[in-house]
């Protein structure tokens, strides 16, 4: 079976510092992990996802994730933080459906 | 932008009515999901179309029926609907079942009075 559990609900940042967004996984086979961001009113919009290959992957508006398998981990940063980066963010995992963790709303301070 | 489009943006309806929430697709994408979201939760798995099949059916009332017309369509018809289904209902594809991404339309906001 695969879950994720996303650590912390509800993070701020101040404008221009670091963004991290915990997210570990259960899963029995090799995963299939995704980062989701949804703005207000708006559909889920993938940020990026990890399949194979390399561990660092990198997405749109200037995030990242790492897959550490040892870890159990798909922790999501950026490095500065933007106002527009305001949002709700899932992390889910690929088995027999997409499984979604609870989400982190990401407030960012000006 | 995304490639999955639904329609309306916005529904209001009363308990009594017939309504339907419409969702096309032009990647070519042979799987087709139907997602309910509550403000600030997770989106949560409704109903899953296959090659224009109904392969999943979570335990969704009756008073929500599916329809895939064709590969790039899927409806879903609502009638007789109660409160607590005021929600966004998101609509989603993915290349197959297996498909290892799956993405999303902007949703379609149901208000039931």
């Amino acid at each position: 079976a695969q879950s994720v559990t996303q650590l912390g609900s509800h993070v701020s940042v101040s404008e221009g510092a670091l963004v991290l967004l915990r997210c570990n996984y259960s899963s029995s086979v090799p995963p299939y992990l995704f980062w989701y961001v949804q703005y207000p009113n708006q559909g889920l919009q993938l940020l990026l996802k990890y399949t194979t290959g390399a561990t660092l992957v990198k997405g749109i508006n200037g995030f990242e994730a790492e897959f550490k398998k040892s870890e159990t981990s798909f922790h999501l940063t950026k490095p500065s933080a933007h106002m527009s980066d305001a949002a709700e963010y899932f992390c889910a995992v690929r088995g027999n459906q997409f499984y979604f963790g609870t989400g982190t709303s990401l407030t960012v301070i000006p | 932008d995304t490639e999955v489009t639904q329609t309306p943006k916005h529904l209001v309806m009363g308990m009594t009515n017939k309504k339907s929430l419409k969702c096309e697709q032009h990647m070519g994408h042979r799987a087709m999901y139907w997602y309910k979201q509550k403000a600030k939760k997770p989106p949560e798995l409704m109903f899953v179309y296959s090659y224009e099949k109904l392969s999943i059916n979570e335990s969704v009332p009756s008073r929500f029926s599916p329809e895939c017309p064709n590969s790039s369509l899927l409806n879903l018809h609502l009638h007789a609907l109660q409160p607590e289904d005021s929600a966004l209902y998101l609509c989603a594809s993915s290349q197959g079942e297996r498909g290892n991404t799956i993405y999303f339309g902007e949703g379609s906001w149901l208000t039931v009075v």
